[in-house]
């Protein structure tokens, strides 16, 4: 069981836009930076967004990341089919000495 | 850009110390200002952060983990390495380098090696 909750599927026609929720604790996700990965079928996940809303460079300003409390979110807007892909939210978490910490990752389906 | 290769035995048997190298192209790990970390992920399941080591030798293990794993690095190669013992099946996973881009105590990784699959197996 993951320390940070995400929803383990998620679905969106292209064009559309999609929201991948991330929950966790005061010593997460309510402390800490919040970080996405992207990982294509059968390769290495990939750095989406960091620091809770920056996007690296290379990214499409189509992914947003944002941050409230305890809880976390992805938006992917104008959905594609390549971003057909399972997303995993990430954390320190500041408990048992400290730890990273990820979601058990979202699998996310263009219809 | 820096790149990172996982390499290593990808069969180990059970109760073993498995065995990964990571050898990093593009920079310098003596160059400082970045942790080296290693992730695994379990066959269909999620990612689990395993520790990371700075190039002083400075380490920092996931504490379910911390008893059996060991992280070195090798400067003079521009390698770091992961140990992890007495081995069961549920060991068994795709193995990841990658760097951490902030430091302590986050999980920035950019970038991540391909990843090696290890299977403990007799």
């Amino acid at each position: 069981q993951s320390v940070l909750t995400q929803p383990p599927s998620a679905s969106g026609t292209p064009g559309q836009r999609v929201t991948i929720s991330c929950s966790g604790s005061s010593s997460n996700i309510g402390s800490n930076y919040v970080y996405w990965y992207q990982q294509l079928p059968g390769t290495a996940p990939k750095l989406l967004i960091y620091r809770n809303n920056q996007r690296p460079s290379g990214v499409p300003d189509r992914f947003s990341g944002s941050k409230s409390g305890t809880s976390a979110s992805l938006a992917i807007s104008g959905l594609r089919s390549e971003d057909e892909a399972d997303y995993y939210c990430a954390a320190w978490d500041d408990s048992l000495s400290g730890q990273g910490v990820f979601g058990g990752g979202t699998k996310l389906t263009v219809l | 850009q820096v790149q990172l290769q996982e390499s290593g035995p990808g069969l180990v048997k059970p109760s073993q110390t498995l065995s990964l190298t990571c050898t990093v192209s593009g920079g310098s790990i003596s160059s400082g200002g970045y942790y080296w970390s290693w992730i695994r992920q379990h066959p269909g399941k999620g990612l689990e952060w395993i520790g990371y080591i700075y190039y002083s030798g400075s380490t920092y293990y996931n504490p379910s983990l911390k008893s059996r794993v060991t992280i070195s690095v090798d400067t003079s190669k521009n390698q770091f390495s992961l140990k992890l013992s007495s081995v069961t099946a549920a060991d068994t996973a795709v193995y990841y380098c990658a760097r951490d881009l902030a430091g302590s105590y986050t999980v920035w990784f950019d970038p991540w090696g391909q990843g090696t699959l290890v299977t403990v197996s007799s």
